[in-house]
């Protein structure tokens, strides 16, 4: 019963490295989305999308890419990574609809550090 | 624009009290409004959920209440446990948006003391 499964967990970056985070969810949910957490800020959306091939911009889609090429998966890449960017992200997913009975479920996190 | 706003930012309490959380929201056109519980370096996990229609939604010792019109809800632990401390964050769908495109409050800090 994995549920939503972020990957990796822990990373450090240099300033202009890029990479990729990865979420995966079994729960067969159309909708996917990547938030981010900082001290203060609270969780802010960065990208969701509504299904397979979709991506659609967020509350802080700055600096971030996405793409989701399977119904399952959902990344997000960091191109030029940049100390601003050090947080802790998370992925979710939900069934598609509005007002109904449908929870948002979310990964463990990653927790990015950018030095 | 839609803002949830959770007071008090932190709260400690002894073993065995009841407590309450707040929540409040500044649009009241909300499909539902769901509660979370975080764990320190841990994901969030899903409490309750609350449609607009329902004014009241149990699980266990949590009860969470929803009154759309004064803009607030209320998540209510009875006997309260030293493992009941955690990060508690509400959030509403985004107007327009799907469940999980969420506004977030910046969450209630719970500790309960042995």
């Amino acid at each position: 019963n994995a549920g939503v499964t972020q990957t990796p967990k822990f990373r450090v970056l240099k300033t202009g490295q890029s990479m990729t985070l990865l979420c995966a969810q079994d729960m067969n949910h159309e909708y996917m989305y990547w938030y981010r957490q900082d001290p203060g800020m609270g969780l802010r959306l960065i990208h969701y999308s509504v299904g397979e091939g979709t991506t659609a911009k967020g509350e802080v889609p700055d600096g971030y890419n996405v793409s989701r090429l399977k119904k399952q998966n959902f990344l997000l890449g960091l191109e030029s990574a940049a100390p601003s960017q050090t947080s802790v992200y998370f992925c979710a997913s939900s069934p598609p609809g509005q007002g109904l009975p449908a929870e948002a479920f979310f990964g463990q996190g990653t927790r990015l550090t950018v030095v | 624009k839609q803002e949830v706003t959770q007071i008090p930012a932190a709260l400690s309490v002894p073993e065995g009290e009841n407590l309450v959380l707040n929540c409040s929201f500044t649009d009241s056109a909300i499909y539902n409004l769901q509660w979370f519980r975080q764990d320190p370096g841990k994901g969030l996990t899903s409490l309750l959920l609350i449609q607009s229609s329902q004014r009241e939604q149990t699980s266990g010792r949590l009860n969470a209440s929803l009154d759309k019109s004064s803009g607030r809800s209320t998540l209510y632990i009875a006997a309260s446990q030293p493992g009941d401390s955690a990060t508690y964050l509400c959030a509403v769908p985004r107007y327009g948006g799907s469940q999980g495109n969420l506004i977030f409050g910046k969450g209630t800090k719970l500790s309960v003391k042995p």
